[in-house]
């Protein structure tokens, strides 16, 4: 199985508040995580991403949290700002065939973040 | 450094016709992926190019097909096309590094089928 699950599928924050996005795996093969931030009418652009052999990563107000044994991880938005709404994904791929990847995403959240 | 582009931005199709969508990958990137985001759905993989060949396809059927040209620029070709093929379609590139990286995506073609 090569489903990522994402929750909740809609979010509403306000400013300085923190965001919290879920996401669990099926496949233990997958060994890369990244996350994905998508404003309307643009590409998903790289937020910040993981690997499996730690168990946290921050970049800024982003924090990736993993929990190998269970097979989740999630995404926290410190002091989130209005200019921080947009649709997440989270994402999870695996080395296939020695090359390159292929992306599974979850179905998004729209993140709204209230002034 | 230029990023992923796609044309055209809007392409509007009637049902049974077929669509053609352009990618460029950034420089010195050798891998394209094709993605389908159709509304409620998320994103889709349809497929992966990688020097020129058909690395990795996803769970659509064989009417969604592409190519791969020897500058890494890449087409992907819808026929029959249908009223659900209506979506957001997304080219990503990545460079050839054995290993997991990152893929950049371009802002998409929007394909109505009317």
């Amino acid at each position: 199985q090569q489903q990522v699950k994402q929750s909740p599928q809609s979010l509403i924050v306000q400013k300085g508040g923190i965001s919290i996005i879920n996401c669990a795996y099926e496949n233990t093969a997958f060994d890369y995580f990244p996350w994905y931030q998508q404003f309307p009418g643009k590409g998903p652009a790289l937020l910040i991403a993981i690997r499996p052999d730690v168990s946290e990563k921050k970049e800024g107000r982003f924090t990736i949290s993993f929990n190998k044994s269970a097979k989740q991880f999630s995404l926290h938005i410190m002091d989130s700002q209005p200019g921080d709404s947009a649709t997440y994904f989270c994402a999870a791929s695996f080395l296939s065939g020695g090359s390159n990847y292929k992306l599974t995403f979850g179905k998004g959240t729209l993140l709204t973040v209230n002034p | 450094e230029a990023g992923v582009t796609q044309s055209p931005t809007h392409l509007i199709k009637t049902r049974g016709q077929q669509a053609t969508l352009r990618c460029s990958p950034i420089s010195g990137h050798t891998s394209v992926y094709w993605y389908q985001q159709a509304l409620g759905l998320g994103l889709q993989f349809l497929l992966w190019y990688d020097e020129g060949e058909e690395r990795n396809r996803g769970n659509f059927p064989p009417r969604f097909s592409g190519r791969q040209f020897p500058n890494y620029s890449s087409e992907l070709n819808v026929n029959a096309l249908e009223l659900e093929d209506s979506a957001l379609y997304l080219c990503a590139s990545s460079p050839w590094t054995g290993g997991n990286t990152e893929a950049f995506f371009g802002q998409g073609t929007r394909l109505t089928v009317v």
